[in-house]
């Protein structure tokens, strides 16, 4: 079985640019999460999607990040305009559905912003 | 004060020695508890899940959790130098819900 993939592995970006993460989750998973990850921290929910719909998106900045999941698949999550502080790794990761407790995640996305 | 508190180390153990890994939390409602092992430049990967109090054990990993002083372990018995990674302490109030982790804690196993 394939795991989570996501694109693209590193990004450099000056501020202010926009930058755009995807996200594709394990064949079948219905559940999508967002975290992030700081340097020398946890990863932290930024949304979790059931199907289609943002479920939980409480700590999603939503003055400059976006996230869609169109047809309960892929996902993309943007940044627009991009800021230092969001230097970070993006991780993705899916679980069956949500009565699931495994979840998978994906190598994650390197953002450095300059 | 963050919610789930884990030391970031680093630890160094030498090789075959047991390794004790442990976490503590402020939120009662958490009841999934569950331990990420993470390689460098990878995405996390689940070792072990626990629901409520108890004890689980995996081949050379055993997960403890006590409710009652808000404390979670996990040991390594017989550490390899693959075991070196960063393990992350991870918990939830419901399945499927978001993962609250804990920092990390960076181990080294040397030959």
């Amino acid at each position: 079985e394939a795991g989570v993939v996501q694109s693209p592995r590193y990004k450099i970006i000056e501020k202010k640019q926009p930058v755009a993460f995807w996200c594709n989750p394990i064949s079948g998973h219905n559940t999508l999460y967002w975290y992030r990850q700081n340097l020398g921290q946890g990863p932290e929910l930024l949304i979790r999607y059931e199907n289609e719909e943002a479920v939980d998106d409480s700590q999603l900045p939503k003055d400059r990040f976006s996230a869609e999941r169109l047809k309960g698949v892929d996902s993309t999550l943007k940044i627009q305009p991009a800021e230092l502080g969001d230097s970070a790794v993006y991780l993705c990761a899916s679980s069956r559905d949500s009565g699931t407790e495994t979840q998978y995640f994906g190598p994650g996305t390197r953002l450095l912003v300059l | 004060q963050k919610e789930v508190e884990q030391d970031p180390g680093p630890l160094s153990v030498p090789e075959g020695a047991i390794v004790s890994l442990n976490c503590t939390y402020s939120n009662s409602v958490f009841q999934y508890f569950m331990w990420y092992r993470q390689y460098s430049r990878k995405g996390p990967e689940l070792l072990m899940y626990t629901y409520s109090s108890g004890n689980k054990e995996d081949g050379r990993f055993t997960a403890q959790v006590d409710k009652s002083s808000k404390y979670i372990s996990l040991f390594i018995r017989d550490s390899q130098p693959s075991d070196s990674a960063t393990y992350l302490c991870a918990m939830s109030q419901n399945s499927g819900y978001a993962l609250n982790f804990g920092k990390g804690t960076s181990l080294l196993v040397t030959p």
